[in-house]
């Protein structure tokens, strides 16, 4: 079936780092979306980018979505404690379906 | 608004055991999902409806049956429980794309 890659499984990160989770499609994507997951929580939609070479900003996030509509990025600039959390990309290949990334756990080392 | 709304919160069965977890929403969406999540392996889709007595299979559907006789309701059925699933199980609803999931049944079969 359809994957999507995402790297890296873990990051631990000083607070006041940078922050960047990558996804990766061998095949084109008609949109990808972003979540998050607190620990112990459900998972909360953050954004959807559809265009090629899209990218969008939430204050200290920023997400891309790749020229080739192959690969997506959330990067967050100088981490707080309350981004900790696994964050997830989920991709669609043409349907309703959404196929979720393995995630990328966030903790803070204050 | 409720949103999507999840029971039991927990369960524990025994092998061979059948169950029924709930999900519901006041949203009005067409759209509604089931998935499991293990460590490592982010979201998986089991199941999933674009409306009301349309059903269709996910990536990991063996094991679980579903019905959709109203827009609110969602219901999985599990058929003979297995260890195999043991998880935590998230139903989501979405109108658009966003998809809003509910707080989730944290699963053991024994």
């Amino acid at each position: 079936g359809q994957q999507v890659m995402q790297i890296p499984q873990y990051q631990h990160v000083q607070e006041g780092e940078d922050f960047t989770t990558y996804c990766n499609s061998s095949t084109t994507l008609s949109n990808i979306q972003w979540y998050k997951q607190r620990p112990g929580g459900h998972p909360v939609f953050l954004i959807q980018l559809v265009k090629s070479g899209e990218v969008k900003k939430q204050k200290r996030l920023t997400f891309q979505f790749g020229e080739a509509k192959k690969n997506s990025s959330l990067h967050i600039t100088a981490t707080q404690t309350t981004d900790v959390g696994t964050y997830f990309c989920a991709a669609s290949f043409g349907n309703e379906k959404l196929t979720f990334g393995t995630g990328t756990r966030l903790t803070i080392i204050p | 608004n409720a949103g999507v709304t999840q029971t039991p919160k927990f369960q524990v069965l025994k092998t061979g055991q059948s169950m029924t977890l709930q999900c519901a929403q006041d949203m009005n969406h067409e759209y509604m999902s089931w998935y499991r999540q293990d460590p490592g392996m982010g979201l998986r889709l089991i199941h999933y409806s674009v409306g009301a007595g349309i059903t269709d299979q996910g990536e990991v559907p063996n094991g679980y049956n579903v019905s959709r006789s109203t827009t609110e309701d969602f219901p999985l059925r599990l058929l003979s429980a297995a260890p195999s699933q043991t998880s935590v199980y998230f139903c989501a609803s979405s109108y658009f794309y966003e998809q809003y999931f509910g707080p989730g049944t944290r699963l053991t079969v024994t």
